[in-house]
């Protein structure tokens, strides 16, 4: 079973912020939280990924609480192109790195024009 | 660099009837993983390997054979196809390490009627 629990949809107006809810609440102290997004049946496509401190690269943000229970993946300006849905992950760090990736239902999130 | 790369993209197969998925990765990636997707769901985990000449079983191994002869192929075998593994499958491909990101094929549509 999948240890996430995202919103089956939302819709996100181009130009503004998309943040896409995560919650996490059984997450441990060595389990990193990892996003996704799948394109249009395309296979998925990784994001971002991370532990406790916020995160940021090209493509989002993703902000953890501070009890690490739920997370917000940021998109900042939404494009047509945004539109898929997007996978919350929970997986625990290990050396060898060969833990598999589980994937629950994710979120639809549509950007409207 | 092609990345990951699974052939055939769509096949459809009569009940009984056998096949073999290949799912080649030129990045001299160390993991493999096979997943199937059926409408409305996420990702489940069939088979995956940690190394050549090595396999595990996933979520759903059940009907599925996997070979790792080669580091850089992954084949999936159905012996006897059943109408139940219509779907969409997918291969992923990571290096050794704990935060490495998955890289996925475009997948294939594989219908049994």
């Amino acid at each position: 079973d999948a240890k996430t629990t995202q919103p089956p949809s939302m819709d996100c107006a181009e130009g503004r912020a998309a943040n896409l809810p995560c919650n996490h609440s059984t997450i441990s102290g060595n389990e990193y939280v990892y996003w996704y997004r799948q394109i249009h049946s395309q296979g998925p496509q990784y994001i971002i990924h991370g532990l406790k401190n916020n995160e940021t690269n090209e493509m989002a943000s993703l902000i953890i609480t501070e009890d690490r229970k739920s997370s917000t993946l940021i998109l900042p300006h939404a494009t047509l192109r945004d539109t898929a849905v997007y996978y919350c992950i929970v997986r625990p760090y290990d050396l060898s790195g060969n833990t598999p990736l589980v994937f629950g239902k994710g979120t639809r999130l549509s950007v409207i024009a | 660099n092609a990345g990951v790369t699974q052939t055939p993209k769509f096949r459809v197969l009569k009940t009984g009837q056998s096949m073999t998925l290949l799912c080649a990765q030129d990045m001299n990636h160390e993991y493999m993983y096979w997943y199937r997707q059926d409408p409305g769901m996420g990702l489940r985990l069939i088979h995956y390997s940690v190394g050549e000449g090595t396999t595990a079983k996933g979520e759903v191994p059940d009907g599925y054979n996997v070979s790792r002869l080669k580091k850089q192929n992954f084949l999936l075998g159905l012996e006897s196809a059943a109408p139940s593994q219509t779907s969409v499958y997918f291969c992923a491909s990571r290096e050794v390490g704990g935060n490495t990101e998955a890289f996925f094929g475009q997948g294939t549509r594989l219908t049994v009627v």
